[in-house]
């Protein structure tokens, strides 16, 4: 069975610095692996999703994300936090098999404050 | 534009009393699910459905049931037997249930209990 660990539950840093969110993954098969955002009150929004095309990924607003296997890891980075940024983010698995209906496992879920 | 919808933003509940969340979608999506989240525990699937007509249960789907009969609508229904209903509900939806396959969301329910 797959499940996701997000270490923090909130991360503050200042704003320029930089960001980094961590998750840590189980499954016994090949994730895919999400990081979503959700701002207060709102619905979750993808940032980015690893699906083994490469283990560098990119998303929206500068954020990228490393897929390390040995590590079971998919940790979160921004080079530059920008007040904006504040917000809740969650990382997520879903795996192969053929029991499998495409069910996301959601992380507890970060919150990070930026300070100005 | 395309996109998901949720209805109504915030809903409230008597004791005893049934109600019903309202989910559509104009993406043209087969799968859609609905997630209750808490503070502190991330998002839990309650129901999703693959196809028209047809769905399943989720982690925790006591208390819930959904109708699916037509593509673009999902509505859920928290019963009376739902004794913590107090949560945020998000619907989502994607193209097909599957591996890796992006679930989009829509804006959220909060309900609340009176």
């Amino acid at each position: 069975a797959q499940s996701v660990t997000q270490l923090g539950s909130h991360v503050s840093v200042s704003e320029g610095a930089l960001v980094l969110l961590r998750c840590n993954y189980s499954s016994s098969v090949p994730p895919y692996l999400f990081w979503y955002v959700q701002y207060p009150n709102q619905g979750l929004q993808l940032l980015l999703k690893y699906t083994s095309a490469a283990t560098l990924v990119k998303g929206i607003n500068g954020f990228e994300a490393e897929f390390k296997k040995s590590e079971t890891s998919f940790h979160l980075t921004k080079p530059s936090a920008h007040m904006s940024d504040a917000a809740e983010y969650f990382c997520a698995v879903t795996g192969h098999g053929s029991s499998n209906t495409g069910k996301l496992i959601f992380g507890q879920g970060t919150t990070l404050q930026v300070k100005p | 534009d395309g996109g998901i919808t949720q209805s109504p933003k915030y809903l409230f509940r008597k004791e005893g009393q049934n109600v019903t969340l309202s989910c559509e979608q104009n993406l043209n999506h087969d799968a859609m699910y609905w997630y209750r989240q808490d503070p502190g525990q991330g998002l839990r699937l309650i129901y999703y459905s693959q196809i028209v007509n047809d769905f399943q249960k989720g982690d925790i789907a006591e208390g819930y049931s959904v109708s699916r009969e037509k593509k673009e609508s999902f509505p859920l229904t928290v019963t009376s037997a739902q004794k913590n209903p107090t949560a945020f509900y998000l619907c989502a939806s994607s193209l097909r249930t599957g591996h890796g396959e992006t679930q989009y969301f829509g804006p959220g329910t909060r309900l609340l209990v009176l």
